[in-house]
């Protein structure tokens, strides 16, 4: 069964601590990407990897680290530096770097 | 900056109506064009892609008109069906690395 796994679907968390959400993907895609989104809102890139061991800042980096140590794995790590960490977090790979296929998500709920 | 907004947040129809979903990019560059259809806290689901080197692109029930001239995507869904209500994000492709997203239209569709 091919796709992409995030875990969990709902994340707790107090203020000031860091959190690491898992993005796993068994399609064989070179390029993975992680986008935040806000109620009402569209999505906005916060990092992406083309490569292994390679990834890129997006348009909303700032509080947020990655790694890319395999192919299928591309985690997100939301730091307490990131001001509103609250938000649903969406991870997408791509063969090509053109069409995206997307997990469920992520809420990440910060109290 | 560069950015792809829809004309409308909202839709609604009638269940049986053609629905057409409206957007307009601003990057002339841009060579691909994707729409997606997000259910409620779910990731967003591919529906259509189009390159520049085309004007329309069909699927089933559902067809992407791409103008060039005035930057202007659109989405037609035929015969539209209460399993069609969703948002609906288009996005461009920024240097062939990631997507731009516009901030959605919701489509309801009433039986």
């Amino acid at each position: 069964d091919g796709g992409i796994t995030q875990s969990p679907k709902y994340l707790f968390r107090k203020e000031g601590q860091n959190v690491t959400l898992s993005c796993e993907q068994n399609l064989n895609h070179d390029a993975m990407y992680w986008y935040r989104q806000d109620p009402g809102q569209g999505l906005r890139l916060i990092y992406y990897s083309q490569i292994v061991n390679d990834f890129q800042k997006g348009d909303i980096a700032e509080g947020y680290s990655v790694s890319r140590e395999k192919k299928e794995s591309f985690p997100l790590t939301v730091t307490s530096a990131q001001k509103n960490p609250t938000a649903f977090y969406l991870c997408a790979s791509s063969a090509s770097g053109y069409e995206q296929y997307f997990g469920p998500g992520t809420r990440l709920t910060v109290t | 900056g560069e950015s792809v907004g829809l004309h409308l947040p909202t839709l609604s129809v009638q269940e049986g109506d053609n629905s057409i979903i409206n957007c307009a990019y601003s990057n002339s560059a841009s060579d691909y064009f994707i729409w997606y259809k997000q259910e409620s806290g779910k990731g967003p689901q591919f529906i259509i892609d189009i390159r520049s080197n085309m004007d329309k692109r069909q699927g089933q029930r559902v067809t992407v008109l791409l103008n060039k001239t005035v930057k202007h995507l659109s989405l037609q869904i035929a015969a539209t069906q209460p399993g069609d209500s969703a948002v609906y994000f288009c996005a461009e492709n920024k240097a062939g690395t990631a997507l731009i997203f516009g901030k959605g239209t919701t489509l309801s569709v009433s039986s």
